[in-house]
């Protein structure tokens, strides 16, 4: 196992409602980035934060949004949910800044479904 | 718009037979390839980092090269056991751009080994 925990494993909402994924990144690990999968596609980059700031994003609106804590967890929050997010989210860590060489721990992932 | 390709999409051999994948991404700005398996239900694995053109790595009985001027990965396994049956993801990061540590996944090429 990687070390990396997500919260919750299910969630059902509902358009229009607003949503936060949680993520226990392993200790010491700095990096923290956030993938939405959706079906029958590779994990595509949200955005990484490091060291609680946002240091990189990927094509998604500003609707969604993170947050880094100082104690390693992290979350992930979607406000206006629409249909289209319905997707796996997945977190993953690294130690240092994320770049060049450095693995990401990831986590098993949260489904959102979206009605 | 960065594309990562990966082929076949999937894979079907019996149990004690090679197999070998492609992973395609751009050539230029190259900064390096992760190699991840990801098991159903459980979080992806990272199998190998590469960064140098010509890396070759391995890990136990699965390996990977890398040519990074022509755009290309391989990953082989010898000797597939059934417990090899995932989806095998290949992610490119790039050295230009904002999205610093930015993964792009392919779609992933799944694997099953029948006993």
């Amino acid at each position: 196992e990687t070390g990396v925990t997500q919260s919750p494993t299910h969630l059902i909402k509902t358009r229009g409602q607003q949503v936060t994924l949680r993520c226990s990144s392993q200790s010491g690990h700095n990096t923290v980035s956030w993938y939405q999968q959706a079906l029958g596609q590779g994990p595509q980059f949200i955005f990484q934060y490091y060291r609680e700031e946002e240091n990189g994003r990927g094509n998604f609106p500003p609707r969604f949004s993170g947050l880094q804590f100082p104690n390693y967890s992290s979350e992930l929050n979607v406000n206006a949910l629409e249909l289209d997010d319905s997707a796996l989210y997945l977190c993953a860590s690294s130690p240092g800044t994320g770049g060049i060489g450095e693995t990401q721990y990831f986590g098993p992932g949260t489904r959102l479904l979206v009605l | 718009i960065l594309n990562v390709e990966q082929s076949p999409q999937s894979l079907h051999v019996q149990e004690g037979d090679s197999t070998n994948f492609t992973c395609s991404f751009p050539s230029s700005n190259f900064y390096a390839l992760h190699w991840y398996r990801w098991e159903t239900a459980k979080s992806p694995e990272a199998l190998f980092v590469m960064t140098l053109n010509g890396d070759e790595k391995k890990k136990g009985r699965i390996s990977a090269t890398l040519n990074t001027k022509e755009g290309y990965s391989y990953l082989y396994i010898k000797g597939s056991q059934p417990e090899d049956s995932a989806t095998y993801l290949c992610a490119f990061m790039n050295a230009g751009g904002t999205s610093y540590g930015k993964l792009t996944f392919g779609q992933g090429t799944i694997l099953t080994v029948h006993p």
